[in-house]
C-alpha cells in the first residue's frame, strides 16, 4: 500500500509486483519530464524521460504515463525486483530555450522479496 | 572520465568554516548544473554553467555561495562562512546540451557542526 511517511511518500510492493508511482508537476509550460532513481548514498540516474507532444513512452520494464491536462505524470515499473528499490522523482523542465530541471517531491519504493 | 565525479565524498566542517566541493563533469559536456538536495527532499536547483559563462545563479541561497568554471570543465562550488543550514548534499550534474539528459555525479554530503 501507499504511505506518508516523515519525508517521503513511501510505495512497498512485493517482488513482482507492478509498481506505479505518481507525480504532479507544476508549470503549464514545461514540455519534457525526466523520471529519476536514486539509492541511497548515490545520485540520481536517469529513467526514462517524455515529451509533452507524447503522451506514453516505454522503455524496459518502465513506462511513463503523462496526462497534460491535469499535470500529471506517472513511472510504471513492470515485474518490480529488490533491486528496484530505491527514492523516485519526477522532473520537468523547457525542452526550447535555456532552463533547468525542477524536481519533485519524491517517492520512496520499497521492494519485498 | 565515465561520469561525473565530485570530490569529496564527505565533508564536516565547524560552523564559520569556508568550503569549496569539485565537479569533474564529463568530458566534452557543455552544461554543468549544482543542486542542494536536503534530506528527505528533492534536489534544488543552484546554479549553471554554459562551458565557463555562468548564466544562471538565481538557486544560490546567500552571497556566502560561489561558483565558478573558470576554464570550462572542472566546477567548484565554495560556501563561505557555513553554517548549519547549509548541511545537505551537494549535486553536480552535467549534459551534452541543455535540457537533455543530465547525468549526476553520487554528491557531496556537507555536514555542519
Amino acid at each position: 500500500g501507499e504511505s506518508v511517511g516523515l519525508h517521503l511518500p513511501t510505495l512497498s510492493v512485493q517482488e513482482g509486483d507492478n509498481s506505479i508511482i505518481n507525480c504532479a508537476y507544476s508549470n503549464s509550460a514545461s514540455d519534457y519530464f525526466i523520471w529519476y532513481k536514486q539509492e541511497s548514498g548515490k545520485g540520481p540516474q536517469f529513467i526514462i524521460d517524455i515529451r509533452s507532444n507524447m503522451d506514453k513512452r516505454q522503455g524496459q520494464r518502465v513506462t511513463v504515463l503523462l496526462n497534460k491536462t491535469v499535470k500529471h505524470l506517472s513511472l510504471q515499473i513492470a515485474a518490480t525486483q529488490p533491486g528496484d528499490s530505491a527514492v523516485y522523482f519526477c522532473a520537468e523542465n523547457r525542452e526550447s530555450g535555456y532552463s533547468t530541471l525542477t524536481f519533485g517531491k519524491g517517492t520512496m519504493l520499497l521492494v519485498s522479496p | 572520465g565515465a561520469g561525473v565525479s565530485q570530490s569529496p565524498r564527505y565533508k564536516v566542517a565547524k560552523r564559520g568554516q569556508d568550503v569549496a566541493l569539485r565537479c569533474d563533469p564529463i568530458s566534452g559536456h557543455v552544461s554543468l548544473f549544482w543542486y542542494q538536495q536536503a534530506l528527505g527532499q528533492g534536489p534544488e536547483f543552484l546554479t549553471y554553467f554554459q562551458n565557463e559563462a555562468q548564466l544562471d545563479k538565481s538557486g544560490l541561497p546567500s552571497d556566502r555561495f560561489f561558483a565558478e568554471r573558470p576554464e570550462g570543465s572542472v566546477s567548484t562550488l565554495k560556501i563561505q562562512r557555513t553554517q548549519q543550514e547549509d548541511s545537505a548534499v551537494y549535486l553536480c550534474a552535467s549534459s551534452g546540451r541543455t535540457n537533455t539528459e543530465a547525468f549526476f555525479g553520487q554528491g557531496t554530503r556537507l555536514t555542519v557542526v
